[in-house]
């Protein structure tokens, strides 16, 4: 099994407003990942946690804020977003970054517009 | 600026035919390769993975890996119309700064026509 899934598929919000986006999976993976995509563009990299820990933030704006409350969730906390992050936001995981197993799977993503 | 760069597409091949899709790195250090296809408007769905120099085979899939020439590569035989989707490499990582983050190619569209 190597299913991420990601909550909700699709989310219209306005710039003054707070949404938040969740993954899960339950493969026992211990490194999650948030990743930003563009039409026509390969996903960006935004944060990675690692055991439960952020072990990589991009330089994302604050206006973005990460939260892994376990192992097996993340989220994704959206706060005064500006039309140009309307994306594709995507999830995935793989096991642990210390191990020799760093396939990455994806969630199918949410798709966010900010109006 | 670590790099990953795919040969430009479109690429359009008839159906039954291989079709052939190539990447470069630019950190030689990498160890890990990935090869994803992505339907339009749907996430990226992770199709072949190699870690040692040569040939790895998973039913019409073969990548290919040469470290020395720092070059991946994607074979897709019996090629069907529903492998029309835009093939993304990635690369991960190495180490300092790079250690542990995958590296995306610009993609290649592959049409396979019926």
């Amino acid at each position: 099994d190597t299913e991420v899934t990601q909550t909700p598929k699709h989310l219209v919000m306005g710039m003054t407003n707070k949404k938040s986006l969740k993954c899960e999976q339950h493969m026992g993976h211990r490194a999650m990942y948030w990743y930003k995509q563009k039409a026509k563009k390969p996903p960006e990299l935004m944060f990675v946690y690692s055991y439960e820990k952020l072990s990589i933030n991009e330089s994302v704006p604050s206006r973005f804020s990460p939260e892994c409350p376990n192992s097996s969730l993340l989220n994704l906390h959206l706060h005064a977003l500006q039309p140009e992050d309307s994306a594709l936001y995507l999830c995935a995981s793989s096991q642990a970054e210390d191990t020799s197993a760093y396939e990455q799977y994806f969630g199918p993503g949410t798709r966010l517009t900010v109006t | 600026q670590k790099e990953v760069e795919q040969n430009s597409g479109p690429l359009s091949v008839p159906e039954g035919a291989i079709a052939s899709l190539n990447c470069t790195y630019s950190d030689r250090g990498s160890q890990s390769f990935f090869w994803y296809r992505q339907y339009s408007g749907k996430s990226p769905e992770l199709i072949m993975f190699i870690y040692s120099n040569g040939d790895k085979e998973d039913g019409r899939f073969t990548a290919q890996l040469n470290k020395a020439s720092q070059y991946v590569s994607l074979l897709i035989r019996d090629s069907q119309p529903s492998d029309s989707a835009t093939y993304l490499c990635a690369v991960r990582g190495a180490g300092g700064t790079s250690y542990g983050k995958l590296t995306f190619g610009q993609g290649t569209i592959l049409t396979v026509h019926p």
